[in-house]
């Protein structure tokens, strides 16, 4: 069975442009989360989608945004781009929402911001 | 506000010992707690994880420790190998029917040969 499948791998950009991220879920898996990962602030929950909806949003501006198909497919979108949104981006999916469902990873999205 | 914090950021261990790294969570509520390594270039990769109505649980070669009174969370690795040198992470599932996870810093263990 195939992993998380995150694209581009990599993706370099300048400040003011807007981005799109997608994720590829485990086939079969139904629930998408997305977290960010820096150096300085570690891995900070984005967040997560479940049957096309958000169910739950971590604390980021309203820059970022995301949405889930219907096949469960997932994408993130930053707008304005700014410096510091320079990050490794994770999607990470599970069978359906909630604690003990164990979320798997891809291996991320680098994005540089120039 | 919400946290969960690991003790020390690196740890430096010789080939066949055994690595212990540790964790701080900070929400008593929280009733499920996972471990994930991730290697360089890779993303995050489930360990073990552990309910709160367990106070230990193994796998192979790893063992996490649950102790609920002090809010303490421990990774154990037995007879570490090379292939264990990664960064670990300790994360925390808060409670109710989500599936937001809160992260620990990270725990870079260095193994010797």
């Amino acid at each position: 069975k195939a992993g998380v499948t995150q694209t581009p791998r990599y993706l370099i950009k300048t400040r003011g442009q807007q981005v799109t991220l997608s994720c590829s879920p485990i086939s079969g898996h139904r629930s998408v989360s997305w977290y960010q990962q820096t150096p300085g602030q570690g891995l900070q929950f984005l967040f997560e989608y479940f049957s096309e909806t958000q169910r739950n949003k971590g604390n980021f501006p309203g820059r970022f945004s995301g949405r889930q198909f219907s096949n469960s497919r997932s994408e993130m979108n930053v707008s304005t781009l700014e410096l510091g949104d320079s990050a490794l981006y994770l999607c990470a999916s599970s069978l359906v929402p909630g604690a003990k469902n164990i979320q798997y990873f891809g291996a991320g999205t680098r994005l540089s911001v120039l | 506000g919400e946290s969960v914090g690991l003790h020390l950021p690196t740890l430096s261990v010789q080939e066949g010992d055994n690595s212990i790294i540790n964790c701080a969570y900070s929400n008593s509520a929280s009733d499920y707690f996972i471990w994930y390594k991730q290697e360089s270039g890779k993303g995050p990769q489930f360990i073990i994880d552990i309910r709160s109505n367990m106070d230990k649980r193994q796998g192979q070669r790893v063992t996490v420790l649950l102790n609920k009174t002090v809010k303490h969370l421990s990774l154990q690795i037995a007879a570490t190998q090379p292939g264990d040198s990664a960064v670990y992470f300790c994360a925390e599932n808060t409670p109710g029917n989500t599936g937001k996870l809160i992260f620990g810093q990270g725990t870079t263990l260095q193994v010797k040969p």
